[in-house]
């Protein structure tokens, strides 16, 4: 059974740097094709896609967040890693892991999701 | 701004059918594959259709996807209470490597 989950702070202030956590299990991020991406969904608003990590260590970033985003693996845990620079108030969103199909296209199964407010 | 656009709201009786379109352009659905999201109120979004078409397991046959040039549409027949939920369509854009999702159309069943 694959499942995935995010931990990382509740509450950033506004120009922190947010780190957040996705910790996998029933596949491994070294085996050839297999990839994690994060989204996001600030309350109310629609899904946001923000990285994406693949086995060979190759990465993608949404094209608006690249300059604050970066994402890496650490495949003897089973985890992978969002870091977001420079928070800001509408930066508030329910950040989700999951993982990709090998061909990089869907998303499943996703986490839980956990909700980060950017307040002072 | 979504890349890829969706009705914000689609509304329907049990029993009826329902189609709800998402769409793009060449760089996105004209070339790639489009697959549908379901997010109940208060969950995590769930896999509903991939590659156009299929459906995970699980997922009943009353759901069906369909693409045809730049757009995608999700059909949902006999429509049940249960299938209240916003829907999601997603589709990796060549132009900006890296995916896209519509805006959500919350589906209402009334």
């Amino acid at each position: 059974q694959v499942t995935l989950r995010e931990s990382g702070p509740a509450l950033v202030k506004p120009t922190q740097t947010l780190t957040l956590t996705c910790t996998f299990s029933g596949f491994s991020l070294s085996s050839s094709g297999r990839c994690v991406s994060w989204i996001r969904q600030p309350p109310g608003k629609a899904l946001e896609w923000l990285a994406r990590i693949d086995w060979d260590d190759a990465k993608y970033y949404s094209t608006s967040l690249k300059t604050r985003l970066t994402i890496s693996k650490d495949t003897s845990k089973n985890q992978v890693v969002l870091t977001m620079t420079n928070m800001d108030p509408v930066d508030t969103a329910t950040y989700y892991c999951a993982r990709n199909d090998p061909g990089g296209s869907w998303f499943d199964p996703w986490g839980q999701g956990t909700l980060v407010t950017v307040s002072s | 701004q979504s890349v890829l656009t969706q009705p914000p709201s689609a509304s329907g009786t049990p029993g009826q059918r329902l189609t709800i379109s998402c769409s793009g352009s060449n760089s996105n659905i004209g070339y790639n594959p489009v697959n549908w999201y379901q997010q109940l109120p208060g969950a995590a979004p769930k896999l509903l259709m991939y590659s156009n078409n299929q459906r995970p397991s699980g997922v009943p046959d009353r759901f069906s996807g369909s693409k045809s040039g730049t757009s995608a549409s999700l059909a949902i027949s006999g429509l049940q209470s249960e299938d209240e939920a916003d829907y999601y369509c997603a589709a990796w854009d060549d132009s900006l490597n890296g995916m896209v999702f519509g805006g959500g159309t919350k589906l209402t069943v009334l």
